[in-house]
């Protein structure tokens, strides 16, 4: 089955800075690729998602970027803010299963 | 509209004792799922409902776990003889359709404590 890796577990950037999370997928199968964010205490939310026919996706600051050869996706938040900061979850999914397949999530934390 | 709703949103509990945990997805949404988030960690999926068909028990971690999901809307997830190790938030979420890629939508969780 599917099995998605998520890195880094916690990732420090100066506000300002770009913060960028990757995840690597097994199932070459798997065609759709949210990413979720849980604020300290809140319900995870969906913030962008890219399916398998283009490569890369942007909405504002953040954008996602999808390598279907090698398998990986990435998170990129640009000029990043203090309400950047919670746990970023990336997912994927196939047409067999839409059950999301979840990664171990990323603590970004954003310096003032 | 409302969102996915969860009750009740604490439960305290004492080893031993049975627990159910209830959520109302979206109106119209025919996919539910029962995730657990324990302090600090990801989540971990426990069950899946898709319409009409079986549901998908594959995550439950033991048999004191189970979970029903009532003409299709309300679901129930019940943890019997409970655990310490149970605790944690246990989070429901339910998407537009059972096929396609949708969004999920999550309730705000219930966040269980066995004492």
């Amino acid at each position: 089955g599917e099995n998605v890796e998520q890195h880094p577990s916690t990732l420090s950037v100066q506000e300002g800075d770009s913060a960028v999370i990757k995840c690597t997928y097994s199932d070459s199968a798997s065609n759709y690729f949210p990413w979720y964010k849980q604020e300290l205490g809140k319900r995870p939310q969906l913030i962008i998602d890219i399916r398998s026919n283009v490569g890369e996706k942007k909405d504002q600051r953040i954008a996602v970027t999808l390598n279907k050869t090698a398998k990986h996706f990435s998170l990129h938040i640009t000029e990043t803010q203090p309400e950047d900061s919670a746990v970023y979850f990336c997912a994927a999914s196939g047409d067999s299963n839409y059950q999301l397949i979840w990664g171990a999530g990323t603590k970004l934390i954003i310096k003032p | 509209g409302a969102g996915v709703s969860q009750s009740p949103s604490n439960k305290v509990t004492e080893k031993g004792k049975d627990v159910e945990l209830r959520c109302d997805p979206i109106s119209g949404h025919t996919a539910l799922y029962w995730y657990r988030q324990s302090l600090g960690q990801g989540l971990e999926f426990l069950i899946y409902f898709q319409g009409n068909s079986a549901p998908d028990k594959s995550g439950l971690p033991s048999d004191r776990f189970s979970a029903e999901r009532t003409g299709g809307s309300v679901s129930t997830l019940t943890i019997q003889r409970t655990q310490q190790e149970d605790s944690a938030v246990y989070l429901c979420a339910s998407s537009s359709r059972f096929r396609g890629h949708n969004e999920q939508f999550f309730g705000p969780g219930t966040r269980l404590t066995v004492l």
